[in-house]
């Protein structure tokens, strides 16, 4: 098993939908959880910290299940500037991350 | 306030030569890792550096080695270059450095390295 899994996509939704993805982890003891974006060619951008509550930034909000060992991305109001790779990453230990294979987003006008 | 850069942006090498990667820090960042990104995956973890030590390794050969200078800028090189070296290296800072968990990394534009 993978120590993070992601659905690699392609997601395509229509702009204004809302569209979610999941994430699930191995490691039990993992403390901190990230999803970052990535644009084509560019290098992954930081989105969220996700925290034990879930945690909300505008249209993007996060949770975290430590009991499934999954943590999810919800996107309200789907935007074409949304379009990318959406990648999990999970603490693993001592300032390392280790990232899923990414989940592409491509919203249609 | 400047972000994490790298140095150079793209380079072309071909099998069994050596290559050197650039890294600064985001400014009151002390910790630098090192991830590599082949197409269609996400960056995997190569190294961890802190006050100039090595405090982590992800599972790349003796090939890879990295260094970190006093002004917490890094280098990573990688020798014998082979064509699966071929990827975007990526440059994370964090600016927290001790205890069991990871703090949130901020990376730079990386390196596109093309081997032939």
């Amino acid at each position: 098993r993978k120590e993070v899994e992601q659905d690699p996509g392609p997601f395509n939704v229509p702009e204004g939908a809302t569209v979610a993805f999941n994430c699930t982890y191995s490691n039990s003891a993992s403390q901190s959880f990230f999803w970052y974006r990535q644009d084509c060619r560019k290098e992954p951008k930081l989105l969220m910290s996700v925290y034990s509550s879930g945690n909300e930034d505008g249209r993007f909000t996060a949770q975290l299940n430590r009991a499934s060992q999954y943590i999810s991305l919800l996107i309200r109001d789907s935007k074409l500037s949304d379009s990318a790779t959406y990648l999990c990453a999970v603490d693993g230990g001592f300032q390392k991350l280790v990232f899923g294979t990414g989940t592409r987003l491509l919203v249609s006008p | 306030d400047a972000g994490v850069t790298q140095s150079p942006t793209h380079l072309i090498k071909t099998r069994g030569q050596h290559v050197t990667l650039r890294c600064s820090p985001i400014s009151g960042h002390k910790s630098v890792s090192w991830y590599q990104q082949v197409l269609g995956q996400g960056p995997q973890f190569i190294f961890q550096y802190y006050e100039k030590e090595e405090r982590g390794r992800g599972n790349f050969p003796d090939r890879f080695s990295a260094r970190q200078f006093p002004n917490y800028s890094s280098e990573l090189n990688v020798n014998a270059l082979l064509l699966g070296d071929s990827a975007l290296y990526l440059c994370a800072s964090s600016s927290r450095t001790s205890g069991a968990s990871t703090d949130t990394q901020y990376f730079g534009p990386g390196t596109r390295l093309t081997v032939l």
